[in-house]
Order: structure tokens, then C-alpha cells, then sequence
């Protein structure tokens, strides 16, 4: 089945430094992505949508020039939390779509906690 | 705006009983319905979509678009089938305005 992988598992960064998530597809084009946060004992909440090639898809609420999303390739996309604080500590999903497929279906990554001390 | 809800934080039942988790949605249109599941220490995955009709696991979901309803339902619940179950919804264009239930922990006892 189709996979995809995060890195890093987990980070723990200091406050007022940035840090990258990478979401990469293995074995399928994702020629759409999506990042989520997850707060303890909570849903997800959708972050973003990117398409290959153009800019992301902000959900209302969530700050561009926080969370900077690329989507430079079929099979990579990255996160990027800029200047981070302590609120921004959380557990962040990524997720693909296969291109080639017709189907709904979204393959998720196994996610990134993040730490901001 | 589009919502999904499901109602239980946690439910709990025993082995061989049958179980029903309750999804409901608001949304104007027609969207997509997901279940996803996520067993202890893995990934989320998907479980079912309402547009293919089949049966996975055992469990399977029918859209109610009356009542707006997409419970996931199983005859005989296995111990197994312990997990957090998330109810989903997607607009037509697939991605658009995708949200997730806020979830149902399952738990079946033995």
C-alpha cells in the first residue's frame, strides 16, 4: 500500500527558533497534500492544503507567515514553524493523496511532535 | 459552515456485542463520508468511504442523508477493534473543506 513518511519523528526546539517538517510519499505521487496538528486527546485540525507546484491552502485561522508550507515536488512537501513558542508545541500529521488514483483517500504520515522549550 | 459530529467521547462494549459509533454532519451539498481508525501507536488509516458501499473489518457505514447520519456499525465486536474511530467529511472537489469528527474511543472488553 501506499506510504508516507515524516521527519523527524520528534523535535524539540528552543523558543524563537524555526523548525522544518518533511512529508514525503515513497512509492506514489502526492500531487496533494495536507498538514494537520493535533492537540492531546483532540481531532485533527486541518492546517493546509498543498498543491504540487502552487501555494498552499490556508484553513482560516491558521497563519501563513507562521507556517510555512512547500510543496516543491510529487513527493515531498514541508512544514516549516517559524519562530516558535511553547504554544506552538503539538503533534503535526501530514497526509497525500495519490495522483494517479481516483479514490478519496487520503495515506498518513505517522506525525512529528513537536517541543518548543 | 460544514461540522461533524460524533457524539461519544468513549464507548464501551464487550466482546460479541454489537456496536454502533454515531456520525453526524452538517453540510450544503453533497459531500464525501470517511471512517478512519487509529489502533494504539499507529497511523491513521482509513476504514471505509461511503461511496464504495463495502464492508471492512466487519464494520460498515451507511450515508442517511435524511438524517444526515454515517454511523459505523459492527454485529460482533472483536477486542481487537479497540481504537479511536474518526467520522470524516470532504466536499465534492476532494480535499475541499475536509474535516474530521473530533472522535470515538472504542474500547471492547473482554
Amino acid at each position: 500500500g501506499a506510504v508516507v513518511s515524516q521527519h523527524p519523528s520528534r523535535v524539540i526546539c528552543k523558543s524563537g527558533t524555526s523548525v522544518k517538517i518533511e512529508c514525503r510519499s515513497l512509492d506514489f505521487q502526492a500531487t496533494t497534500m495536507f498538514w494537520y496538528r493535533q492537540f492531546p486527546k483532540q481531532s485533527l485540525m486541518l492546517m493546509a492544503t498543498s498543491n504540487e507546484g502552487s501555494k498552499a491552502t490556508y484553513e482560516q485561522g491558521v497563519e501563513k507567515d507562521k507556517f510555512l508550507i512547500n510543496h516543491a515536488s510529487l513527493t515531498l512537501s514541508t512544514l516549516t514553524v517559524t519562530s516558535a513558542h511553547p504554544e506552538d508545541s503539538s503533534f503535526y500529521i501530514c497526509s497525500a493523496r495519490d495522483g494517479g488514483s481516483s479514490s478519496y483517500e487520503q495515506y498518513f504520515g505517522p506525525g512529528t511532535r513537536l517541543t518548543v522549550t | 459552515a460544514q461540522r461533524v459530529t460524533q457524539p461519544e467521547k468513549l464507548l464501551s462494549v464487550f466482546k460479541g456485542a454489537p456496536v454502533e459509533l454515531k456520525c453526524n454532519y452538517s453540510y450544503s451539498g453533497s459531500p464525501e463520508l470517511f471512517w478512519y481508525v487509529q489502533y494504539s501507536r499507529q497511523r491513521l488509516q482509513l476504514l471505509l468511504r461511503h461511496i464504495s458501499r463495502e464492508s471492512i473489518k466487519g464494520f460498515t457505514a451507511d450515508l442517511n442523508k435524511g438524517e444526515t447520519s454515517f454511523h459505523l456499525k459492527k454485529p460482533f465486536a472483536q477486542e481487537e477493534d479497540s481504537a479511536m474511530y474518526y467520522c470524516a467529511l470532504s466536499g465534492p472537489n476532494y480535499g475541499q473543506n475536509f474535516v474530521f469528527g473530533p472522535g470515538t474511543r472504542l474500547s471492547v472488553l473482554p
